[in-house]
């Protein structure tokens, strides 16, 4: 079936680390997207990619970064510049950069030690 | 930015009821889309809106693009258990998904 995954489900971040959350999608989609959750709150933009090889800086860019080496994958990392990493993290996915339609993965559950 | 209020924040229904929510913004929006997020997993897409007036159902579910272009309406008929979850909108510009603005969410609960 095709869809996107995340992993891992749960990750713990010590003070200092820098950790990188995967997200694989085998839906042949051009634009791939991270979005950052907090309780109550709306979705907020990180980085989102359009095509191969290139990405934009969204909403709130800073602490984190992307690469986008492959059509299929788009990592992200939360470096230790992020003070306040502990969110639920969201990778989705569209057909194309202009369409609005997302798909979602199931999410990473990011919290601090 | 832009700015969505999503309302209201949580409902408390019994089975069986109809459910109304809404979006509204003081910005005008190309598309509205509506989404649903069971606990600990990613949002699936509901129903997608592109025209002023549009009305569309899904099951049990319709939606329907407010006519000014700054609001947009999700209804519930008889709702059942496996409704309960985040109901979230999204706002465009018809340009890409890099500028959907999303509402806060309505938290439906559903009493036994």
């Amino acid at each position: 079936d095709g869809g996107i995954t995340q992993s891992p489900k749960y990750l713990f971040r010590k003070e200092g680390q820098n950790v990188t959350l995967s997200c694989e999608q085998n839906l042949n989609h051009d634009a791939m997207y991270w979005y950052r959750q907090d309780p109550g709150q709306g979705l907020r933009l990180i980085y989102y990619s359009q095509i191969v090889n290139d990405f934009q800086k969204g909403d709130i860019a800073e602490g984190y970064s992307v690469s986008r080496e492959k059509k299929e994958s788009f990592p992200l990392t939360v470096t230790s510049a992020q003070k306040n990493p502990t969110a639920f993290y969201l990778c989705a996915s569209s057909e194309m950069a202009t369409n609005e339609k997302l798909f979602f993965g199931s999410g990473t559950q990011l919290s601090v030690l | 930015g832009q700015q969505l209020n999503q309302s209201p924040q949580s409902m408390f229904i019994q089975e069986g009821e109809d459910v109304s929510m809404n979006c509204t913004s003081s910005s005008i929006f190309n598309t509205w889309l509506w989404y649903k997020q069971d606990p600990g997993e990613g949002p699936v897409l509901l129903i997608a809106l592109y025209k002023a007036g549009e009305l569309t159902s899904n099951g049990r579910l319709t939606a329907q693009f407010g006519i000014t272009r700054k609001d947009s309406f999700l209804n519930i008929s008889a709702s059942i258990p496996s409704d309960v979850g985040i109901y979230f909108c999204a706002g465009g510009s018809g340009g890409g998904a890099d500028g959907l603005t999303f509402g806060k969410g309505t938290h439906l609960i559903i009493q036994p």
